[in-house]
């Protein structure tokens, strides 16, 4: 299957706490990509990664990709409570398509 | 820069009757794609648009969706007639570049679709 696959599927954390998310898939990619999902702003782009490349951050994020084990994680760092959100993973494939994940729901509790 | 724009954003129908959902994508994007979202799941992509012709429509049940892109810019997804399992928010998306794999994807905030 194309799709990415996040683990665990639900975390809670303390506001100021890293949260860690792992994403694996079965088939080679072009990218993969971070979404953030929540009832406030709809579903939005965190993140992009490049099948050739091994970590990328930006401000609060850092996503790594390993493709020899096809899996990539997402760190959130100091963690605020509006992080709680759901967050996809998404792999990129042929002509820019995606295949997302079913989901990591996080709740950071302040 | 505005977004992409949807309408309606609630839809509640009876089973079996016909329903239409409204895209506009961010000016000048010229891939767009409808994704269908079940409750507890991630996206699943149903057509991909490029300008105005059909790039992917692998997973589209073409026996009652059909999706048309017209001039290349809004788009509309109809559903007849619709089933139960057709509750869900269904998306839109677009991204600036066509043939271009490393896209990130603009979404819309959805129309939530429920089937009684």
């Amino acid at each position: 299957s194309q799709q990415g696959e996040e683990d665990p599927q639900a975390l809670s954390i303390q506001e100021g706490e890293n949260a860690t998310m792992n994403c694996s898939y079965k088939t080679s990619i072009n990218n993969l990509q971070w979404y953030r999902q929540n009832s406030g702003r709809g579903l939005v782009h965190l993140i992009l990664i490049r099948s050739n490349e091994r970590e990328k951050h930006s401000g609060r994020l850092r996503v790594t990709l390993d493709t020899s084990k096809k899996s990539s994680s997402l760190l959130i760092t100091a963690s605020r409570a509006a992080d709680t959100a759901s967050y996809f993973c998404a792999t990129g494939y042929g002509n820019n398509r995606l295949a997302f994940g079913k989901g990591n729901q996080v709740v950071v509790i302040p | 820069e505005a977004g992409v724009a949807q309408s309606p954003r609630y839809k509640i129908i009876e089973k079996r009757q016909s329903v239409a959902f409204w895209c506009n994508p961010i000016s000048g994007h010229a891939t767009l794609y409808w994704y269908q979202q079940i409750l507890g799941q991630g996206p699943k992509l149903l057509i991909q648009f490029q300008n105005n012709g059909v790039v992917d429509d692998s997973q589209l049940p073409k026996d009652r969706f059909s999706a048309e892109r017209l001039k290349g810019v809004d788009s509309t997804l109809k559903i007849q007639p619709a089933k139960l399992e057709d509750s869900a928010v269904y998306l839109c998306a677009s991204s600036p570049r066509a043939g271009d794999s490393y896209n990130e994807q603009f979404f819309g905030p959805g129309t939530r679709l429920t089937v009684l």
